[in-house]
């Protein structure tokens, strides 16, 4: 069946550092992807999407692209900050058995330091 | 108020109680969703609403019983729970179930512990 697999956490990072949390994924159709953020206390949030191979999904400063040859849907971002501190869950929609479903990856906790 | 609402936030119950969690959406969205997240396990759908019809069911224990009385409010009725129950249970929306782009809206989730 499709799933989802992200780096396991946390990541710690220092102010300004650059980002990767990586993500991949194994689906039978074409499945929009997603990176979903989760601060502390509150539900998920949305952070960006892309719909098909080749889309790049961006906001906030984080980008991600959708690359169809690996599988992948990485998530990055050039200069954290404190603020960034969540955790982030990747996670893929795809039509399967006559209904469509959503899947999500463990979550990566990240640690920005100041 | 807008967006998804859950109540309670914070639920601790014994064994052999019954008690409900609540989501209230108002973001005129048609599809509603149950989710369990667990520490260190993925998101574990639980139940799908389309239209107030529930059109999934992951295999969830007849413990947990879902009601969907209209498109805005969804209920997760909660009886003779275990103690493995435990996590946050998160409730979210979407504009119409079965669009693989469509984006979930999520409530902040309801942290129940189970004695």
């Amino acid at each position: 069946g499709d799933s989802v697999t992200q780096m396991e956490g946390p990541v710690t990072l220092s102010e300004e550092a650059f980002l990767t949390i990586n993500c991949t994924y194994t689906a039978t159709g074409y499945p929009s992807l997603f990176w979903y953020v989760q601060y502390p206390g509150e539900g998920l949030q949305l952070l960006l999407k892309a719909t098909k191979a080749d889309d790049k999904g961006s906001n906030k400063g984080f980008e991600a692209t959708y690359r169809k040859e690996t599988t992948s849907f990485h998530l990055e971002k050039g200069s954290v900050q404190v603020s960034d501190s969540a955790v982030y869950f990747c996670a893929l929609s795809d039509y399967t058995s006559g209904t469509y479903k959503y899947i999500f990856g463990t979550g990566t906790r990240l640690k920005v330091l100041a | 108020e807008t967006g998804v609402t859950q109540t309670p936030r914070h639920l601790v119950m014994g064994m052999t109680n019954k008690k409900s969690l609540k989501c209230e959406q108002h973001l005129g969205h048609n599809a509603m969703y149950w989710y369990k997240q667990s520490a260190k396990k993925p998101l574990e759908l639980m139940f799908v609403y389309s239209l107030e019809e529930r059109v999934e069911n992951n295999s969830v224990p007849s413990r947990f019983s879902p009601e969907c009385p209209n498109s805005s409010h969804l209920f997760l009725h909660l009886h003779t729970l275990q103690p493995e129950d435990s996590a946050l249970y998160l409730c979210a929306s979407s504009g119409r179930a079965g669009s693989g782009a469509n984006v979930l809206t999520f409530g902040a989730g309801s942290r129940l512990t189970v004695l």
